[in-house]
């Protein structure tokens, strides 16, 4: 039983174009949101979060946006650069827990 | 700082045989996790300590597999006997403090045979 969704295995866009990444988790209880990013042969690293009390989180090219009431946040990197490409994690964080549960990631290629 | 340090990066072994699997987090980091990926199941928590103590282990399939932290510096993840469904990447990963960044290290491919 899946928590955390992530229905797109692959994603392929223009460099330059938004690339837009999607995710479901099914339980309200998580508070804590994260994204990492992982390229081939490496361990996956943090690139950005967001509380369950905030909707929106920017970090330059990058910014995630938490939507409580349909269970569902999206990574929107814009502009895309061919360096983007890579296999994104969407993860979730119950309060008062150590316990990161990850979905299964999508692979975005970014096109030059 | 170095970040988390794994070891082998890659691990061939026969069913039956005794693996194990070695971690360094990074110096200061009271959490250290061990992390499987699977295409099956995606990347799941096996078991993370804190100070050396092992806070959760429910994800540790069966009893053939075991964590250990004898130290700060140094953790292992041990399977006895391994079997073929066994192949897949593990991760460490560690963080300073609770609920802060997890760090994680570059993974060790294994497969058994």
């Amino acid at each position: 039983d899946q928590q955390v969704k992530q229905n797109s295995p692959s994603l392929s866009v223009q460099e330059g174009r938004i690339s837009i990444l999607n995710c479901d988790y099914t339980n309200s209880m998580f508070d804590y949101f994260l994204w990492y990013k992982k390229y081939p042969a490496e361990g996956p690293t943090f690139l950005i979060s967001i509380s369950s009390i905030k909707d929106k989180n920017e970090d330059g090219r990058f910014t995630v946006f938490l939507n409580k009431s349909a269970k569902h946040l999206s990574l929107h990197i814009v502009p895309s650069q061919p360096g983007d490409s890579a296999v994104y994690f969407c993860a979730a964080i119950l309060g008062g827990s150590e316990k990161l549960v990850f979905g299964k990631g999508t692979k975005l290629t970014v096109n030059p | 700082d170095a970040g988390v340090i794994q070891s082998p990066r890659h691990e061939v072994t026969e069913m039956g045989q005794e693996v194990t699997l070695r971690c360094k987090p990074i110096s200061g980091h009271d959490y250290l996790f061990w992390y499987r990926q699977t295409m099956m199941r995606g990347l799941e928590l096996l078991i993370y300590f804190n100070n050396n103590v092992p806070i959760d282990d429910s994800g540790m399939p069966e009893d053939r597999f075991s964590a250990k932290m004898p130290n700060a510096s140094f953790s292992t993840l041990k399977i006895q006997p391994s079997e073929p469904r066994d192949s897949a990447v593990y991760f460490c990963a560690s963080s300073r403090r609770s609920q802060e960044t997890q760090y994680f290290g570059p993974g060790t491919r294994l497969l058994v045979l």
